[in-house]
């Protein structure tokens, strides 16, 4: 069956960055794009971008635009998010998905809590 | 840009009874680009309806969808004690976007 394992829970400091995993099993890693979507505490789902796992094309929110990458290792079945420039507002959890079609979203990650304070 | 507004913001019912859950866009979306997700607390969020009115893999009968345009609708026709959860109507294409949410409470 599909999982999706993401990394553990992150503490930065503002203005450092941060990677988070997420590890496929259970499906073609190649077959299925991937994405990215975070909620801060007591927020909405807040969607940040997804990656083609076969050929490597991303395609990012505006808020985010210049502050996120989305790569993938086919090797490891692991896609990753890196933040930059981290501020106390980033403090989310964050989840990864699987992209069923069109961006409808089929299988998560569990989750994983950033935590920006000084 | 568009944006999706959900009512009520919290929906207080008994076991049995018919939740109707509304999810209103500022503009037209495509009957193929309506989802909706159940979120429990400290879980991820579950795929329950996707192509506005498709249930997706495993999920219940009583979860329906429907709509067109601005408007749509999640339909739990019975509660049951386990569907107390925040439910996410969500536009997706080659973005994506969430709507505030509904809690479903049950009395």
């Amino acid at each position: 069956q599909v999982h999706l394992v993401q990394s553990g829970a992150e503490v930065k400091k503002p203005g450092a960055s941060v990677r988070v995993s997420c590890k496929a099993s259970g499906y073609s890693f190649t077959t299925f794009a991937m994405h990215w979507v975070r909620q801060a505490p007591g927020q909405r789902l807040e969607w940040m971008g997804w990656i083609n796992v076969g050929n490597q094309n991303t395609k990012y929110s505006e808020k985010f635009q210049g502050r996120v990458t989305i790569s993938r290792d086919t090797s490891a079945s692991t896609v990753y998010l890196d933040l930059s420039n981290l501020r106390s507002e980033d403090t989310a959890m964050y989840y990864c998905a699987r992209d069923l079609y069109s961006s409808c979203l089929d299988f998560w990650g569990q989750g994983t809590l950033v935590t920006v304070s000084s | 840009e568009i944006a999706l507004t959900q009512s009520p913001g919290t929906l207080s019912l008994s076991p049995g009874e018919k939740a109707t859950l509304s999810c209103r866009a500022s503009q037209s979306v495509s009957s193929n680009s309506l989802a909706w997700y159940q979120q429990k607390p400290g879980q991820a969020p579950r795929l329950l309806i996707y192509h506005t009115s498709s249930r997706a893999t495993g999920i219940p009968e009583r979860f329906s969808g429907s709509g067109s345009g601005t408007d749509f609708t999640l339909t739990i026709s019975r509660l049951e004690p386990e569907d107390s959860a925040v439910y996410y109507c969500q536009r997706h294409d080659i973005t994506s976007l969430f709507g505030g949410g509904t809690k479903v409470e049950i009395k």
